[in-house]
C-alpha cells in the first residue's frame, strides 16, 4: 500500500530564516506531488505541483520554492520566512496520467515568529 | 474558468440529525471529475469519494450519501444520523478533464455535531 510522509510536523521559525520542508511517498512510481498551504480557518491553496523529477509548476508567485530531486521526493523551500508564511502545509500525490482522487500526508504546521 | 462553491461556512446540529452540505461548481469542460474530501480536526485530509461528469447516479455508503445532479451544477454530500466523529472540515473539490494534473477546491464547511 502507498503512505505518505511529511516532516517536521510542527515548526516555529522566526522571520527571515530559511525553510525547509520534506515529502515522501512510498508505494507507488512516477506519482505526481502537490504542495497545498492552508492558511488558519481558510481552504487550500496549491501551491507547487510536479509531474516528474525537475519538474515544478508554480502556482502562486511569493518568496517559496519546490523542488524534486527524486521521484518520490518533494520539497518546500524558503531562503527568508515572512509572517505571512505562517500555515498548515499539505503535501499530496496521485497517479500520473488521468484524473484520479489525491492523497494527502499528514501535514506540517508552521509558525513563522 | 474552473470555481467550487460551498456557501455554508460553518454547520451545527445536534447528534443523530441529518445534515446536508452544498457543493456548487463551474466547469466549461464536458468531461470532470468532482471530489470530497473531509478535514479531522487532526488536520489530513481524507478521501472521501469520486464521481465523474458521465456518472450521475447518487451514491450511498453507509450513513454518507451523495446527490449529484448536472442541471444545477451540485455536488452535494448528506451525512445521515450525524455523529461526533462526523465533526470535521469538509471540502468539494473539481478537476477538469483538460488540466488533470489539478484540482481546485471549494472554501470547506466546518460542521459541528454536538452531543
Amino acid at each position: 500500500s502507498q503512505t505518505i510522509h511529511q516532516w517536521p510536523a510542527t515548526l516555529v521559525q522566526p522571520v527571515g530564516s530559511p525553510l525547509s520542508l520534506e515529502c515522501t511517498v512510498e508505494g507507488t512510481s512516477n506519482p505526481n506531488l502537490y504542495w497545498y498551504r492552508q492558511a488558519a480557518g481558510r481552504g487550500l491553496q496549491l501551491l507547487f505541483y510536479s509531474v516528474g523529477i525537475g519538474q515544478i509548476s508554480s502556482e502562486v508567485p511569493q518568496n517559496l520554492s519546490a523542488s524534486r530531486p527524486q521521484d518520490r521526493q518533494f520539497i518546500l523551500s524558503s531562503k527568508k520566512l515572512l509572517l505571512s508564511d505562517s500555515g498548515f502545509y499539505l503535501c499530496a500525490w496521485n497517479l500520473r496520467g488521468f484524473v484520479n482522487e489525491q492523497f494527502f500526508g499528514p501535514g506540517t504546521r508552521l509558525t513563522v515568529l | 474558468a474552473q470555481k467550487v462553491t460551498q456557501a455554508q461556512t460553518e454547520i451545527s446540529v445536534v447528534e443523530k440529525e441529518d445534515v446536508t452540505l452544498d457543493c456548487v461548481y463551474e466547469t466549461r469542460d464536458t468531461t470532470y471529475y468532482l471530489f470530497w474530501y473531509k478535514q479531522p480536526p487532526s488536520g489530513e485530509l481524507v478521501f472521501l469519494i469520486r464521481r465523474n461528469s458521465f456518472d450521475e447516479q447518487n451514491e450511498i455508503s453507509g450513513r454518507y450519501s451523495w446527490n449529484f445532479q448536472k442541471s444545477t451544477s451540485s455536488f452535494n454530500f448528506t451525512i445521515t444520523a450525524s455523529q461526533v466523529v462526523d465533526s470535521a472540515v469538509y471540502f468539494c473539490a473539481l478537476s477538469e478533464d483538460t488540466s488533470y494534473d489539478k484540482v481546485i477546491f471549494g472554501p470547506g464547511t466546518s460542521l459541528s455535531v454536538i452531543p
